[in-house]
């Protein structure tokens, strides 16, 4: 069974640095793309960036590139995603997903998400 | 303002037909396939429509999806009140070379 399993909530003050993780299980790890997007709070659906865990390639979005950073370790079959400075804009619910198969393609797999919540 | 353009709200009462609507433009849906996803209260995102019309496995036949020209519609028969939930609208744009979303539709079963 494929399963993307996210770090849990996470409270932060303005200016700080996270890095939120996303493990995949139950399929080729280094075979799919991951990716990831943001929903603040009572908003939709935005689409960061995504990453091919193999060999790092990555793609971001116009609008969160120098924004944030996305990594993988797949070593240990995970996704990051991380900001240097967080701003209290940051504060929202992060999924990974992973799509069918190419960039273009829709994420049949999601996490459960991560909520992050960033205030002084 | 997202690049996709939904309906902020639809309504209808169990049992019938609704249809929602995401209009977009020539370098999106006009060029690729268009996904439809189900968002429940409290839950990440689920698929239930790709390449336009296709439905995974899992998905009632109930849902349906459309695409003609800059937009894309999905449909939902039969509706029952587990039906009410957040509707998004995703593509690639080629343009931007990025997937974009619609802003979502939230669907009130009455």
């Amino acid at each position: 069974e494929v399963q993307l399993v996210q770090s849990g909530a996470e409270v932060k003050k303005p200016g700080e640095s996270l890095n939120i993780s996303c493990k995949g299980s139950g399929y080729s790890f280094t075979s799919y793309w991951i990716g990831w997007v943001r929903q603040m709070p009572g908003k939709g659906l935005e689409w960061m960036g995504i990453i091919y865990p193999d060999d790092s390639n990555i793609k971001y979005s116009p609008s969160f590139q120098g924004q944030v950073t996305i990594s993988a370790d797949k070593s240990i079959s995970t996704a990051y995603l991380q900001w240097s400075s967080l701003k209290a804009s940051d504060t929202a619910m992060y999924y990974c997903a992973r799509p069918v198969s190419t960039v273009t393609t829709p994420f049949d797999y999601w996490g459960q998400g991560t909520l992050v919540t960033v205030s002084s | 303002q997202s690049v996709l353009t939904q309906p902020p709200s639809v309504s209808a009462a169990p049992g019938q037909k609704v249809t929602i609507s995401c209009s977009g433009s020539s370098s999106n849906i006009g060029n690729n396939y268009v996904s439809w996803y189900q968002q429940l209260p409290g839950t990440a995102p689920k698929l239930l429509i790709y390449e336009n019309n296709k439905r995974p496995s899992g998905i009632p036949d109930r849902f349906s999806g459309s695409r003609s020209g800059t937009s894309a519609t999905l449909g939902i028969t039969g509706l029952q009140t587990g039906d009410e939930a957040d509707y998004y609208c995703g593509t690639w744009d080629s343009g931007l070379s990025a997937v974009v979303f619609g802003g979502g539709t939230k669907l009130t079963v009455l």
